[in-house]
């Protein structure tokens, strides 16, 4: 069966760091993957997606993720971290082949802090 | 466009009360999904709709919760009767097939059984 593990329930980074947050997946074939967050009280807010092509995916707020296939991960990164970016983030496979069963499969989600 | 809409955003109800949840997906979206989610389970699928035929009930906690997708612009999530323990937030999200099935979730309603 499909799964997404994110190895980091809780991460702290201060403000202006660097931010790599780790994603693996398990499925054969090239996956649907896609990073949302979630800020305190909000729904879900997808942040980028992967689907074929360049391994590299810019998303929104600043943020990019990138394919590795060998490693079967979906990293996403963040060259300056800034205080609103504190907030849950989850990485998410589309089910099936292709994402053909329509629903995606969830991580736990990583809590993401930012010092001052 | 108005994004996933959801009703109520908040729901206070006691113990055996009917709790009824809507939803109005995107326009044009062909998947509806609902959501569950708590501090000690985190994020929990609970049924899918493709075209308004459910395809994935088991997600279902129990014979309590029922949902229903008359039409492509609703969806209900009802709890009868309902229990402390199905205090949580309740998601809905939709997405279209032909956008490689990425969700947009709603904004939530967070239902309290006292």
């Amino acid at each position: 069966a499909q799964s997404v593990t994110q190895p980091d329930i809780h991460i702290t980074v201060s403000e202006g760091a660097s931010l790599e947050l780790r994603c693996n997946y398990s499925y054969g074939a090239t996956p649907y993957l896609f990073w949302y967050v979630q800020s305190p009280g909000q729904g879900l807010q997808l942040l980028l997606k992967y689907f074929s092509g360049d391994t590299l995916v810019q998303g929104i707020k600043g943020f990019e993720a990138e394919f590795k296939r060998s490693q079967s991960s979906f990293n996403l990164r963040k060259p300056s971290v800034h205080w609103s970016d504190a907030a849950e983030y989850f990485c998410a496979v589309g089910a099936g082949y292709g994402g053909s069963q329509g629903n995606l499969i969830f991580g736990k989600g990583t809590k993401l802090s930012v010092k001052p | 466009d108005a994004g996933v809409i959801q009703s109520p955003r908040h729901e206070v109800t006691e113990m055996g009360q009917e709790v009824t949840l809507r939803c109005k997906p995107i326009s044009g979206h062909d998947y509806l999904f609902w959501y569950r989610q708590t501090m000690m389970r985190g994020l929990e699928l609970l049924i899918y709709f493709n075209n308004n035929v459910p395809i994935d009930d088991s997600g279902m906690p129990e014979d309590r919760f029922s949902a229903k997708m008359p039409n492509a612009s609703f969806s209900t999530l009802k709890i009868q009767p309902s229990e402390p323990r199905d205090s949580a937030v309740y998601f809905c999200a939709s997405s279209f097939r032909r956008k490689g099935h990425e969700q947009y979730f709603g904004p939530g309603t967070r239902l309290t059984v006292t």
